[in-house]
């Protein structure tokens, strides 16, 4: 079966410093990997998305995530970081099911922004 | 298109009562997925359909817990009945391709 771990429970970055979230998963086959923000009383919603390909995919709001098979990673970066990406963070795995999406998701890195 | 619709929003019921939450995915998606967020278990899958029949329902916890899915645009996720652990948002979330939707999930307090 499949799981994400991503270590950081919290983070706490200065607006306008770098950010790099981390996420490790665990999957027998090809991973569908994915990133996705959950803001306070919000659902969820789609930064960016891997499936093949280049392994350094773009999102949105700047975002961008490497996938690297050697170390069963998908990290999300940002270069500069705004006080509007304070949110809750969730890296997840995919599993195609002919079409739809069956996520496992990692347990979230609430991420804190200081003005 | 106005998104996965879910409602209501916040629900606060005593413990025993029947809870009922709904779900209406996006036109033309025919993946609904019923997913509950804790603090301790985090974001998990309860079940979910395509084109309306129920695939996969390992992740529903209880008997308490059913799912139904009458017609394309519309879905119940019910509880039977409630307990305290309960507690928790419900997040319904609809895809036709890879890019799962996700609706503004309901917030369930069972007291």
């Amino acid at each position: 079966a499949q799981s994400v771990t991503q270590p950081d429970i919290h983070i706490t970055v200065s607006e306008g410093a770098s950010l790099e979230l981390r996420c490790n998963y665990s999957y027998g086959a090809t991973p569908y990997l994915f990133w996705y923000v959950q803001s306070p009383g919000q659902g969820l919603q789609l930064l960016l998305k891997y499936f093949s390909g280049d392994t350094l995919v773009q999102g949105i709001k700047g975002f961008e995530a490497e996938f690297k098979r050697s170390q069963s990673s998908f990290n999300l970066r940002k270069p500069s970081v705004h006080w509007s990406d304070a949110a809750e963070y969730f890296c997840a795995v995919g599993t195609l099911t002919g079409g739809g999406n069956k996520l496992t998701f990692g347990t979230g890195t609430q991420l804190k922004v200081e003005l | 298109d106005a998104g996965v619709i879910q409602s209501p929003r916040h629900e606060v019921t005593e413990m025993g009562q029947e809870v009922t939450l709904r779900c209406k995915p996006i036109s033309g998606h025919d993946y609904l997925f019923w997913y509950r967020q804790t603090m301790m278990r985090g974001l998990e899958l309860l079940i979910y359909f395509n084109n309306n029949v129920p695939i996969d329902d390992s992740g529903m916890p209880e008997d308490r817990f059913s799912a139904k899915m009458p017609n394309a645009s519309f879905s119940t996720l019910k509880i039977q009945p409630s307990e305290p652990r309960d507690s928790a948002v419900y997040f319904c979330a609809s895809s036709r391709t890879t890019e799962a939707f996700f609706g503004q999930g309901t917030r369930l307090t069972v007291v």
